[in-house]
């Protein structure tokens, strides 16, 4: 099956500083990823829509200034929330979809911490 | 506002026995529906995948879909401790999926 791999799996930051979070789809091409947002006991929120080549769609209430979304090439999309609070801290998950296909495809998930 | 709504749990089930979980939707749009299901700090893994109306099964998991009651269900027969986890339900189209709040299942051995 397709695997979407992504990294870091954990982060510990200082409030203020930048985190960059990196998605790969590994064995087939993405034109589109998601991002989603998951605090605890709580579902999946989707963040944004991030398309290859051109510029990110954020859903309602989502900072783009604050939660920078890059997606220059057919297997990557990278998210850097920049300067960072406690408040930001959440599992951060990725997907994306082979073309074609309906199924999305999870990557392994960040989970923040911003002290 | 496309919702899907799920009972949030915990759901207990004694081991052996079929566990039944429950999924409604308001977007009448929604093409494609998604069971996942979520081990505490994992992201989450496709179990069931169901399209049209009726029954769709695939081992000890059956997923219903009734689109005119906007309603899918996810039924789990011979339920094994390894079962426990979080479902979430998923509903959408062109990948861009609606989860919801997802429910907390625990068999109990």
């Amino acid at each position: 099956g397709a695997v979407v791999s992504q990294h870091p799996s954990r982060v510990i930051c200082k409030s203020g500083t930048s985190v960059k979070i990196e998605c790969r789809s590994l064995d087939f091409q993405a034109t589109t990823m998601f991002w989603y947002r998951q605090f605890p006991k709580q579902s999946l929120m989707l963040m944004a829509t991030s398309n290859e080549g051109s510029k990110a769609t954020y859903e309602q209430g989502v900072e783009k200034d604050k939660f920078l979304i890059n997606h220059a090439s057919l297997t990557l999309s990278t998210l850097t929330v920049t300067s960072a609070h406690p408040e930001d801290s959440s599992f951060y998950i990725c997907s994306a979809g082979d073309r074609g296909r309906e199924k999305l495809f999870f990557g392994s998930g960040t989970q923040l911490s911003v002290l | 506002q496309k919702e899907v709504e799920q009972n949030s749990g915990p759901l207990s089930v004694p081991e052996g026995a079929i566990a039944s979980l429950n999924c409604t939707y308001s977007d009448r749009g929604s093409q494609s529906f998604f069971w996942y299901r979520q081990y505490s700090g994992k992201s989450p893994e496709l179990i069931m995948s169901i399209y049209s109306n009726g029954d769709k099964e695939d081992g000890r998991f059956t997923a219903q879909l009734n689109k005119a009651s906007q309603y899918v269900s996810l039924l789990i027969r011979d339920s094994q401790p390894s079962d426990s986890a979080t479902y979430l339900c998923a509903g959408g189209g062109a990948q861009k999926l609606v989860f919801g709040q997802g429910t907390r299942l625990t068999i109990n051995p």
